[in-house]
């Protein structure tokens, strides 16, 4: 079957901190991965996407890259924002699995000044 | 704003109370989904709809029951509940076929069973 594992939060930093959240997957076929991110009281948030091996998601300065060969999808930030705290979510679906989601725990990031 | 709409935001019912979760897309997806959301667990997919026909039950129990009468608007009738049901139900949608396609999501209806 499809799983994601992420590390378990919560993750706290200084304004400015670099960050990194591992994200791990196993997949039936060939998966493409997203990292979502849910602010407090709202609903989930596509953040960043990558379809295919070695492809680059980014947005608001977040990245992450497909690693295929570590079956692993990381997200960074090179400098956190107290306006970044939030939970994220890594996810993955597979082509031809009906475009379901297989979502990870969730890591929440906490950003003090 | 997602252009996905839930209502209500939060809700409060009894055991052998009957309620509904509504939401409404604006964005012309043919597909549409029902989480569950509860602390240190991840994301149950429930339902899945593809115009307006149910695709996935993801063996949810019957005490919740879906309904899709338009590819817009979805809805989650309860009743009966059980305390642990409590927890954030979020809708979705997005384009349906091959994909992947990005789901939209809804902000959530906070359940409290009492």
């Amino acid at each position: 079957g499809n799983s994601v594992t992420q590390m378990e939060g919560p993750v706290t930093l200084s304004e400015e901190a670099f960050l990194t959240i591992n994200c791990t997957y196993t997949a039936t076929g060939y998966p493409s991965l997203f990292w979502y991110v849910q602010y407090p009281g709202e609903g989930l948030q596509l953040l960043l996407k990558a379809t295919k091996a070695d492809d680059k998601g980014s947005n608001k300065g977040f990245e992450a890259t497909y690693r295929k060969e570590t079956t692993s999808f990381h997200l960074e930030k090179g400098s956190v924002q107290v306006s970044d705290s939030a939970v994220y979510f890594c996810a993955l679906t597979v082509t031809g699995g009906g475009n379901k989601l297989t979502f990870g725990t969730g890591t929440q990031l906490k950003v003090e000044l | 704003e997602t252009g996905v709409t839930q209502t209500p935001r939060h809700l409060v019912m009894g055991m052998t109370n009957k309620k509904s979760l509504k939401c409404e897309q604006h964005l012309g997806h043919n597909a549409m989904y029902w989480y569950k959301q509860s602390a240190k667990k991840p994301l149950e997919l429930m339902f899945v709809y593809n115009f307006k026909e149910q695709t996935e039950n993801n063996s949810v129990p019957s005490r919740f029951s879906p309904e899709c009468p338009n590819s817009s608007h979805l809805f989650l009738h309860l009743h009966t509940l059980q305390p642990e049901d409590s927890a954030l139900y979020l809708c979705a949608s997005s384009q349906n076929g091959g994909g992947p396609y990005e789901q939209y999501f809804g902000p959530g209806t906070r359940l409290t069973v009492t």
